[in-house]
């Protein structure tokens, strides 16, 4: 996970609160991705950044909310938690080794429980 | 239909033992193809990266991709029980440089017993 953390790494919240996760990168990458992760579904997009202030919705954007206000901050918020959002979010950043920009590394996840 | 399907699983095999997994998919611009391996509680990590179609080989680890049959494969050998871990196959249209979008299928358990 060199180069990519997440805050926090687990969570429990209630229905109807807001949760806000942090993905942080010291790579300077333009390009920044939140993913989440489910039994049967795999890893499905939410939302990515392509620079400050600009991102974009994935397949599975409802619900979400993201912001981009510095290069090494990408945030993910949950306006109001619904148990269908317990999951397990991954944030990417671009590349790994010789492979280029074509491959995602992924941080370590931050694992939400909604009550 | 998904874009990528991948074997449903889980998958045990005993120690030694050749594994293959497999993806098929649907989408022709796809042209950079990815193995991820996931352990428990932990992110995925990059296995194997292979652009249009071939094999690439490393260590005990084998990718195919055929194009023609829009059908990938990761082959293990010598399976071990530090190979027990979710596989995903992933797979993105785009260039070097541009966004990385990647398409995942919904990955394979596998347990090597010893």
């Amino acid at each position: 996970d060199a180069g990519i953390t997440q805050s926090p790494r687990h969570k429990v919240t209630e229905t109807g609160t807001p949760v806000t996760l942090r993905c942080h990168q010291t790579e300077n990458h333009r390009y920044m991705y939140w993913y989440r992760q489910d039994p049967g579904h795999g890893l499905r997009l939410i939302h990515y950044s392509y620079g400050v202030k600009d991102t974009d919705k994935g397949e599975v954007s409802d619900g979400y909310s993201v912001s981009r206000s510095k290069t090494e901050d990408f945030l993910l918020t949950l306006e109001s938690a619904t148990s269908s959002q317990t999951s397990v979010y991954f944030c990417a950043i671009p590349g790994q080794g010789d492979t280029g920009a074509n491959v995602l590394t992924f941080g370590a996840g931050s694992r939400l429980t909604v009550l | 239909q998904k874009e990528v399907e991948q074997d449903p699983g889980p998958l045990s095999v005993p120690e030694g033992a050749i594994v293959s997994l497999n993806c098929t998919y649907s989408n022709s611009a796809f042209q950079y193809f990815m193995w991820y391996r996931q352990y428990s509680r932990k992110g995925p990590e990059l296995l194997m990266y292979t652009y249009s179609s071939g094999n690439k080989e490393d260590g005990r680890f084998t990718a195919q991709v055929d194009k023609s049959s829009k059908y990938i494969s990761l082959f293990i050998r010598d399976s071990q029980p530090s190979d027990s871990a979710t596989y995903l196959c992933a797979m993105s249209a785009l260039e070097a440089g541009a966004n990385s979008k990647l398409t995942f299928g919904k990955g394979i358990t596998l347990s090597v017993r010893p």
